[in-house]
């Protein structure tokens, strides 16, 4: 079985700001990790993913996750917020393995960006 | 066009009624999946098709029953609703295992 935990339900930060969103998994298979956004009043939309190869990923809007496997964390980053990133940001892991399996999300970090 | 749609967008109904909840995919997937997500923005997983057969179902009430007519439509349809069940419900679609999910936009379900 898997678990995600997001250490941080909230976090406020100002305009232009960075931010680090943290995400720490636990699981005894690999797995494959990914970032969801969440606007208000909408479904989540997939903002990352790594499934191999560079542990750095990025996304078009400036977010970037790192993958560290010995620590087993997945954390978020942006180096400057604008008031549009203002949403719910969810971790999930997926095992890699064949056949079908769950998507364990976390809790959900709600990012407030203040102007 | 909107990827994945379900509809209604609310449903607000008195406990004990049954109704249904629709999703549709145009993204040409074969595995669809219902989601809930409750007041604390906790999502947790409730079933899973692919191709039109159940792959995943989780210990959910047997009030719960899902229906897929095909892989582009997965439903759900919920008995004698509690006032637990007041949720934000998702519907989503994937290419297959360990994929990304996309979602719809979500009904949100209030019991009274």
């Amino acid at each position: 079985a898997q678990s995600v935990t997001q250490l941080d339900s909230q976090v406020p930060v100002f305009e232009e700001a960075p931010v680090e969103l943290r995400c720490n998994y636990s699981s005894s298979v690999s797995v494959y990790l990914f970032w969801y956004v969440q606007y208000p009043n909408q479904g989540l939309q997939l903002l990352l993913k790594y499934l191999s190869g560079s542990t750095l990923v990025e996304s078009i809007n400036g977010f970037e996750a790192e993958f560290n496997k010995s620590q087993t964390s997945f954390h978020l980053r942006k180096p400057s917020v604008h008031i549009s990133d203002t949403a719910e940001y969810f971790c999930a892991v997926t095992p890699i393995s064949g056949g079908y399996q769950k998507v364990t999300f976390g809790i959900g970090t709600k990012l407030q960006v203040i102007p | 066009d909107t990827a994945v749609s379900q509809t209604p967008k609310y449903l607000v109904t008195q406990m004990g009624n049954d109704k249904s909840i629709k999703c549709e995919q145009n993204l040409g997937h074969d595995t669809m999946y219902w989601y809930k997500q409750d007041s604390k923005k906790f999502l947790k997983i409730m079933f899973s098709y692919n191709n039109k057969e159940l792959i995943i179902n989780e210990t959910v009430p047997n009030r719960f029953s899902p229906k897929s007519p095909d892989k582009a439509h997965l439903n759900l349809h919920i008995n004698s609703l509690e006032l637990g069940d007041s949720a934000v419900y998702f519907c989503a679609s994937s290419q297959g295992p360990n994929s990304p999910l996309h979602f719809g936009n979500g009904t949100r379900l209030t019991v009274t």
